[in-house]
């Protein structure tokens, strides 16, 4: 079956800190790969997303590539803000559906 | 466009009343839609796929007739909680699902903002 896992959080760093949160995934067939955020109290937002091997997805300063070698998607940004402080999490398809599978999530905080 | 509305954004009921919740898509045809679970500090749990005018697709461990699901339209799926006990008590998600177009097109889904739901 499919599975996505990602670093534990919280993770929490300085604002203009360099954020990396590692996503790796096992997947059956060709997934789709994506990256949600969720800000406090609020339902998910789709972040960016990658649709087949070496696609570079970004979005507000955030990156990941599909790294099908390694099976991983890591999303990474160069400089946070406050802002970002959220729930991140990486997800995949291979479902005709869209069906989601979801890692657990990360809690990201940026402190001024 | 791809919004998607819940509506209450929250709800508090008494133990053993029955709770609607509605999922709407507002500006596209969702011909899936997916409901969701979240505990505090955990990850989303698929409860089910709700597709327009059939039964929906359940989880393993996810009980039917605890958890009823309509998808009457194209643009609207509900869940309702029967009998609902303080265990019920969560953040329910839904998603509508819409072919995003273009090479290597996709279902993608597009999230509602979620229900707080508090049983006392």
């Amino acid at each position: 079956g499919n599975s996505v896992t990602q670093m534990e959080g919280p993770v929490t760093l300085s604002e203009e800190a360099f954020l990396t949160i590692n996503c790796t995934y096992t997947a059956t067939g060709y997934p789709s790969l994506f990256w949600y955020v969720q800000y406090p109290g609020e339902g998910l937002q789709l972040l960016l997303k990658a649709t087949k091997a070496d696609d570079k997805g970004s979005n507000k300063g955030f990156e990941a590539t599909y790294r099908k070698e390694t099976t991983s998607f890591h999303l990474e940004k160069g400089s946070v803000q406050v802002s970002d402080s959220a729930v991140y999490f990486c997800a995949l398809t291979t479902d005709s559906w869209g069906k989601l599978q979801f890692g657990a999530g990360t809690q990201v905080v940026v402190t001024p | 466009g791809a919004v998607v509305s819940q509506h209450p954004s929250r709800v508090i009921c008494k133990s053993g009343t029955s709770v609607k919740i509605e999922c709407r898509s507002l500006d596209f045809q969702a011909t899936t839609m997916f409901w969701y679970r979240q505990f505090p500090k955990k990850s989303l749990m698929l409860m089910a796929t709700s597709n327009e005018g059939s039964k929906a697709t359940y989880e393993q461990g996810v009980e039917k007739d605890k958890f009823l699901i309509n998808h009457a339209s194209l643009t609207l799926s509900t869940l309702t909680v029967t009998s609902a006990h303080p265990e019920d008590s969560s953040f329910y998600i839904c998603s509508a699902s819409r072919l995003s177009g273009g090479v290597g097109s996709y279902n993608e889904q597009f999230f509602g903002p979620g229900t707080r739901l508090t049983v006392l």
